[in-house]
């Protein structure tokens, strides 16, 4: 089966500065890439998604890079805020899309 | 509009009963999935449905079965409690398979003594 890495496990930034996470996957036709927000004691929840014929997605503070050669994928979000302090995982599934494999977890602190 | 429907929220068992964990959605999405989430672990896909009356395994289906009778409800079974199961569970569904974004549930928090 896939095989995702998730870097760092633990993050802390001080509120405005910018964090990054990383995935790594070891199944070249995976195509779809999504990453989700889990609150303490709440359920994961899509923040951003990407597909493997695009290279970068946007929203608002939220980006996520896809390098297809490399295998990996990350999260940037700039001007943290302390409502973004979280887990977040990412996921890949399999080429047949019916399989999601998610990473390990980076639990991110934003101090104010 | 529910969304995706959990029951119980917690529950705690004594090993080898049996239990059935609830799972509704309300959005007629074709696919359904069971995740445990274990600290460290993130979250592993148990069992998988793509429709009605399809069920696959996942990558821990150990311990575990499904059925899908209706596009609305996927029910976990756990045949015989022990407790290396005791999780957090969650469902899931998207509109198809096929790399669509995943609404969960709330989550059902399973304890086996």
């Amino acid at each position: 089966g896939e095989n995702v890495e998730q870097h760092p496990s633990t993050l802390s930034v001080q509120e405005g500065d910018s964090a990054v996470i990383k995935c790594t996957y070891s199944d070249s036709a995976s195509n779809y890439f999504p990453w989700y927000k889990q609150e303490l004691g709440k359920r994961p929840q899509l923040i951003i998604d990407i597909r493997s014929n695009v290279g970068e997605k946007k929203d608002q503070r939220i980006a996520v890079t896809l390098n297809k050669t490399a295998k990996h994928f990350s999260l940037h979000i700039t001007e943290t805020q302390p409502e973004d302090s979280a887990v977040y995982f990412c996921a890949v599934t399999t080429n047949t899309g019916n399989q999601f494999y998610f990473g390990t977890g980076t639990s991110l602190t934003v101090i104010p | 509009n529910a969304g995706v429907t959990q029951t119980p929220k917690f529950q705690v068992l004594k090993t080898g009963q049996s239990m059935t964990l609830q799972c509704a959605q309300d959005m007629n999405h074709e696919y359904m999935s069971w995740y445990r989430q274990d600290p460290g672990m993130g979250l592993r896909l148990i069992h998988y449905s793509v429709g009605a009356g399809i069920t696959d395994q996942g990558e821990v289906p150990n311990g575990y079965n499904v059925s899908r009778s209706t596009t609305e409800d996927f029910p976990l079974r756990l045949l015989s409690a022990a407790p290396s199961q005791t999780s957090v569970y969650f469902c899931a569904s998207s509109y198809r398979e096929g790399s669509q974004p995943q609404h969960f549930g709330d989550g059902t928090r399973l304890s086996i003594l």
